[in-house]
């Protein structure tokens, strides 16, 4: 079975402070990926990055970052110098390969307040 | 930007009665989905659909659940009998065969 665990359930930083958000997964599948969505507070998903199993390189967005280890099954995700504006919902999600359904599993949602 | 939609964007109804969800996936996409989150909570997945069939559904997804593609462009969640606990937001996702599932805004359930 799948399963996405996000131990941090609420965090809580000053304004330019880095964040990192932790997902750590579980499954049997040999491929699989992971996805990162935020949630703000008009409740939508935006998707923000998708990672494959077989592709351990770490991704930077601007001042979004992705590190991703598969020897620890964890998947982290890096805030550099935060806004008030990153603060959100993130939810870390795991899918199966793409040739099947492709359900989503989704962690317990990390619920971020970036402070002024 | 195509996008998923949904209506309505929120829907009250009285325990027991009949509720149906729709959604209009991105033209060209050919799996579907519905997941809810319930109030300060996960989202959960709830059914898969494609090519006119449910490719999976969760434990959620009892006999009051249905899905419906009637026309070509809406997908329809319907709840025959709503309970107090149905109450959530509903997300209809859609995807063409690559990796990313696109989200509609949701609709907001509430059962009194």
């Amino acid at each position: 079975a799948q399963k996405v665990t996000q131990a941090q359930t609420e965090i809580s930083v000053v304004e330019k402070e880095d964040v990192t958000l932790d997902c750590v997964y579980e499954t049997r599948d040999t491929t699989y990926y992971l996805f990162w969505y935020k949630q703000p507070p008009s409740g939508e998903l935006v998707f923000l990055i998708r990672r494959n199993s077989f592709d351990e390189q770490n991704e930077i967005s601007g001042r979004y970052s992705w590190n991703f280890q598969k020897s620890t099954s964890s998947f982290n995700f890096t805030i550099t110098a935060s806004q008030v504006v990153d603060s959100a919902v993130y939810f870390c999600a795991l899918s199966g390969p793409i040739q099947g359904a492709q359900k989503l599993v989704f962690g317990q949602g990390t619920r971020l307040t970036i402070n002024p | 930007e195509p996008e998923v939609t949904q209506t309505p964007s929120h829907q009250v109804t009285q325990m027991g009665q009949e509720v149906i969800l729709r959604c209009v996936p991105i033209s060209n996409h050919l799996y579907f989905y519905w997941y809810r989150q319930i109030l300060g909570q996960k989202v959960e997945f709830l059914v898969s659909f494609y090519n006119n069939e449910i490719s999976e559904k969760s434990e959620i997804f009892d006999d009051q659940f249905s899905v419906e593609r009637p026309d070509g462009s809406n997908f329809t969640l319907k709840i025959r009998s709503t309970k107090l606990e149905d109450s959530a937001m509903y997300f209809c996702a859609s995807r063409a065969g690559g990796w990313e599932q696109y989200f509609g805004p949701g609709t907001r359930l509430t059962v009194t």
